[in-house]
């Protein structure tokens, strides 16, 4: 049973460009939330999607999108990168139903120069 | 606005030790308490979780958090730690059943051998 695989792993950008990661979710899962953890702290959620639609927000600017497919993988997108943005992104999954956890991939470490 | 405190950020402990990490978490209404845990390379594992009923709850490889409302805590215990129990611990809150998680900072437990 695949759990939650993102790609790439690793991730260099310069200040400005355009980036995009990917992310699977776990088998059976129709529920992706993507997650910001800077060195140093907890996990910040940036959105969640389901059936392919933005369901909610965090406290992200525009720059970042996302895109949930049929299939249920997702996409992260940040434009205009800052040297904030540097940080670990972390995607997770989980069924749409009342108390189901969310199940987290390895994330994707996003170094901005 | 949610918010999930905890109050240690590094704690270090001899092998046998008990343990007991603290999480205070800001929210009025109903909530799903979690505590993750993130080894050394790896993604983040759930540890346990709370929706309702007993506010004792037991989680994997010998942890336990005691959910008490009035003072709005979840704090993570073990009788006796493990050198392999060494990683970063984290609280999250989650208000209702569905939806984003709030995550404290993270407490770093090492264990000395």
């Amino acid at each position: 049973d695949a759990g939650v695989t993102q790609s790439p792993t690793h991730l260099i950008k310069t200040r400005g460009q355009q980036v995009t990661l990917r992310c699977s979710p776990k088998s059976g899962h129709d529920t992706v939330s993507w997650y910001q953890q800077a060195l140093g702290q907890g996990p910040q959620f940036i959105f969640q999607y389901y059936e392919e639609e933005e369901r909610q927000r965090g406290n992200f600017p525009d720059r970042f999108s996302g895109h949930q497919f049929p299939n249920y993988s997702s996409e992260l997108n940040v434009n205009a990168l800052l040297l904030g943005d540097s940080a670990l992104y972390l995607c997770a999954s989980s069924y749409d139903r009342s108390n189901q956890p969310q199940h987290f991939g390895d994330g994707t470490r996003l170094s901005i120069l | 606005a949610q918010s999930v405190s905890q109050h240690n950020h590094h704690v270090i402990l001899s092998e046998a030790a008990s343990l007991e990490l603290g999480c205070n978490y800001s929210y009025g209404g109903t909530v799903n308490l979690f505590w993750y845990v993130q080894y050394p390379g790896q993604h983040l594992q759930l540890l346990l979780k709370y929706f309702s009923g007993d506010p004792l709850v037991k989680g994997i490889k010998g942890f336990e958090a005691e959910f008490i409302k009035s003072k709005f805590s979840f704090n993570l215990r073990k009788p006796s730690v493990q050198w392999s129990d060494t990683a970063e611990y984290f609280c999250a809150v989650r208000g209702g059943s569905q939806g984003n998680l709030i995550f404290g900072k993270g407490t770093k437990l090492s264990v000395k051998p």
